[in-house]
């Protein structure tokens, strides 16, 4: 069966330092993968979204990036974090191909100091 | 652009009592719909997808939601609330051959003793 891990579950880092969240899927090949960020009493806003290797597709322009380095791997950064960062960062997976739903991890709490 | 409306933030019910989410959405074209819920501190976890093989889906937990194109409406339903079911939920929509999933604000369930 497929799973999706991300780590870390919580962490708080002071403005201006650097950011690196990952997440990896196991069990499935070629997934598409997602980041989320969900900011107190909001929605999902969709930051990031990527079909293959490399191949990185932007929603929203931020002081993030994200990266693909291998099939199931995802990573958010941040060279410098704003206190607007903060919030609930998810990574999601979705069978490649369309019409086809999400699968989430358990998320990360970012809290900027 | 397509996009889902959800109506009330809020629904508080007693425990025992039906539940009724509302969801709205708009699209062009045939939408793939799909409700999920999203526990305190975890992702989210998909309760149904509609897919056009039938207009009353069921999913997990003993809830079901019906498709209504004439109202452009997927509302979410479960005959008797449990305790259990305290969470968020939220509506959300794929334009048919798309991959990218759009959600709605959520609603947020209060079970009551």
């Amino acid at each position: 069966s497929q799973t999706i891990h991300q780590w870390p579950a919580t962490l708080v880092q002071p403005v201006g330092s650097p950011l690196s969240l990952e997440c990896t899927v196991e069990g499935t090949s070629n997934p598409n993968l997602y980041w989320y960020r969900q900011a107190a009493g909001r929605g999902l806003q969709l930051l990031f979204y990527s079909v293959g290797i490399g191949q990185i597709s932007s929603e929203v322009p931020q002081n993030l990036s994200a990266s693909r380095p291998q099939d199931r791997q995802f990573i958010l950064s941040s060279k410098k974090l704003l206190l607007s960062d903060s919030g609930f960062y998810l990574c999601a997976w979705s069978v490649l191909g369309a019409n086809q739903p999400q699968h989430f991890g358990d998320g990360t709490r970012l809290s900027i100091l | 652009a397509q996009s889902v409306t959800q109506l009330g933030s809020h629904v508080s019910v007693s425990e025992g009592a039906l539940v009724l989410l509302r969801c709205n959405y708009s699209s062009s074209v045939p939408p793939y719909l799909f409700w999920y819920v999203q526990y305190p501190n975890q992702g989210l976890q998909l309760l149904l997808k509609y897919t056009s093989a039938a207009t009353l889906v069921k999913g997990i937990n003993g809830f079901e939601a019906e498709f209504k194109k004439s109202e452009t409406s997927f509302h979410l339903t479960k005959p008797s609330a449990h305790m259990s079911d305290a969470a968020e939920y939220f509506c959300a929509v794929i334009e048919d051959g798309g991959f990218k999933t759009i959600f709605g604000a959520g609603t947020r369930l209060f079970v009551k003793a």
